[in-house]
């Protein structure tokens, strides 16, 4: 009964490192959601997904890049991160394509970039 | 103008107060709506959603929408300490269904003992 699970939990990278942020999902969930978290800014969308190989950019997704090889995994990378991408984010899974379907959290990662 | 909007407070109310949080919205075409509820350092976790104008009861949560004046509120009756988080406010923009919703900056309740 993992749900969604999230790795690492906490990371602190230099600028300009290659950063990947892990997310996996039990539930057969067929969308996929990244978001950051910023204080003023609440939750923002960065990229999300609504099948396997199918992507698509949200609010925020310059710097970002996502893949979707597996209905299960969603990893979100950081090509070279930047002190502006310090955030946590949070990883979420939909079961369908239903307006009022529940969106699932993960425990989400705290990255830092220093 | 943010597309949704909440005072970032924090809401102080006492223990077995009812709390009123409130949440605006820019886009007129939005179709449904959503509470979230954060614990300081934990992910979100949805405690109701709403698409249809008047009010919806679950529990000692009660949430009201207005699409006129583009507002949706929730109320918590009888608050806990426990209830003490971040309320988000969401907003689903989506009108075939997708869900891509737009968040507010959310607004902290205090529930004293």
């Amino acid at each position: 009964d993992a749900g969604i699970t999230q790795s690492p939990r906490y990371k602190i990278t230099e600028t300009g490192r290659q950063v990947t942020l892990m997310c996996h999902q039990t539930w057969s969930h067929s969308y996929m959601f990244w978001y950051r978290q910023d204080l003023g800014h609440g939750l923002r969308l960065i990229y999300y997904s609504a099948a396997a190989d199918i992507t698509d950019k949200g609010e925020v997704p310059d710097g970002y890049v996502v893949s979707r090889s597996k209905t299960e995994n969603f990893p979100l990378t950081l090509e070279s991160a930047t002190r502006s991408q310090t955030s946590v984010y949070f990883c979420a899974s939909s079961e369908s394509k239903g307006g009022l379907d529940t969106i699932y959290f993960g425990e989400g990662s705290w990255l830092t970039v220093v | 103008q943010k597309e949704v909007e909440q005072n970032s407070g924090p809401l102080s109310v006492p223990e077995g107060a009812i709390a009123s949080l409130n949440c605006t919205y820019s886009d007129r075409g939005s179709q449904s709506f959503f509470w979230y509820r954060q614990y300081s350092g934990k992910s979100p976790e949805l405690i109701m959603f709403i698409y249809s104008n008047g009010d919806k009861e679950d529990g000692r949560f009660t949430a009201q929408l207005n699409k006129a004046s583009q507002y949706v509120s929730l109320l918590i009756r009888d608050s806990q300490p426990s209830d003490s988080a971040t309320y988000l406010c969401a907003v689903n923009r989506g009108n075939t269904g997708f869900q891509k919703l737009v968040f507010g900056t959310g607004t902290r309740l205090l529930v004293s003992p």
